[in-house]
């Protein structure tokens, strides 16, 4: 399967816990971008990453959440002492220059 | 206003009519627009993209553009029940290059047999 790859697909975290979400983008693309959809609610962007450089992060929201694309491995969303208003489903997406989106198939966030 | 509007529906339609999505934009200087369709709880599934004002073909579907009112829409002929499934509008906003996407809310489509 060449698709954006997601894991894990599902993730139950207690409020306070971490965590960490990872995704590998297509074969060749290089830009990574992460979505959260919240229940009843549209997809809203988050952050778009090349290699090793954070080039917009204006979705983010300004405390917990952090994001990377390392040079080597995949790119990684990680959300520090989550509450539950974290959970949501978290899409990562890929594209290979600025052409269409790709879409993972989601990682599914539970705070209990 | 939102960026980006759609009517949220539900919308139901016949095995065989034509299904029609409507979706509205804020920002004038918007060029690039996305139909997705999502099953429920699957990922995002790029239908169409369309830059031009006009229509543009691809199959069953037709998306349509017009700058000039700040509407796109979608129409899906002979619609199917396999085409069941949230529609979700998306423009990139702002200018920016590359896919900074701003989705609609989505709208639910249930084509019944």
């Amino acid at each position: 399967n060449a698709g954006v790859m997601q894991n894990p697909r599902h993730l139950v975290r207690r409020r306070g816990q971490e965590a960490r979400l990872r995704c590998s983008p297509m074969k060749g693309h290089s830009h990574v971008y992460w979505y959260r959809q919240l229940p009843e609610e549209g997809l809203k962007f988050m952050v778009y990453l090349q290699k090793e450089n954070i080039i917009d992060e204006s979705g983010m929201p300004k405390e917990r959440f952090s994001a990377e694309f390392p040079k080597e491995g995949p790119s990684i969303l990680r959300i520090q002492q989550v509450v539950r208003g974290d959970s949501a489903a978290y899409f990562c997406a890929s594209s290979p220059m600025t052409g269409e989106l790709f879409f993972g198939e989601g990682s599914r966030l539970t705070v209990l | 206003q939102k960026e980006v509007e759609q009517n949220s529906g539900p919308l139901s339609v016949p095995e065989g009519a034509i299904a029609s999505l409507n979706c509205t934009y804020s920002d004038r200087g918007s060029q690039s627009f996305f139909w997705y369709r999502q099953y429920s709880g699957k990922s995002p599934e790029l239908i169409m993209f369309i830059y031009s004002n006009g229509d543009k073909e691809d199959g069953r579907f037709t998306a349509q553009l017009n700058k000039a009112s700040q509407y796109v829409s979608l129409l899906i002929r002979d619609s199917q029940p396999s085409d069941s499934a949230t529609y979700l509008c998306a423009a990139i906003i702002g200018g920016t290059s590359y896919g900074k996407l701003t989705f609609g809310q989505g709208t639910i489509l249930t084509v019944h047999p």
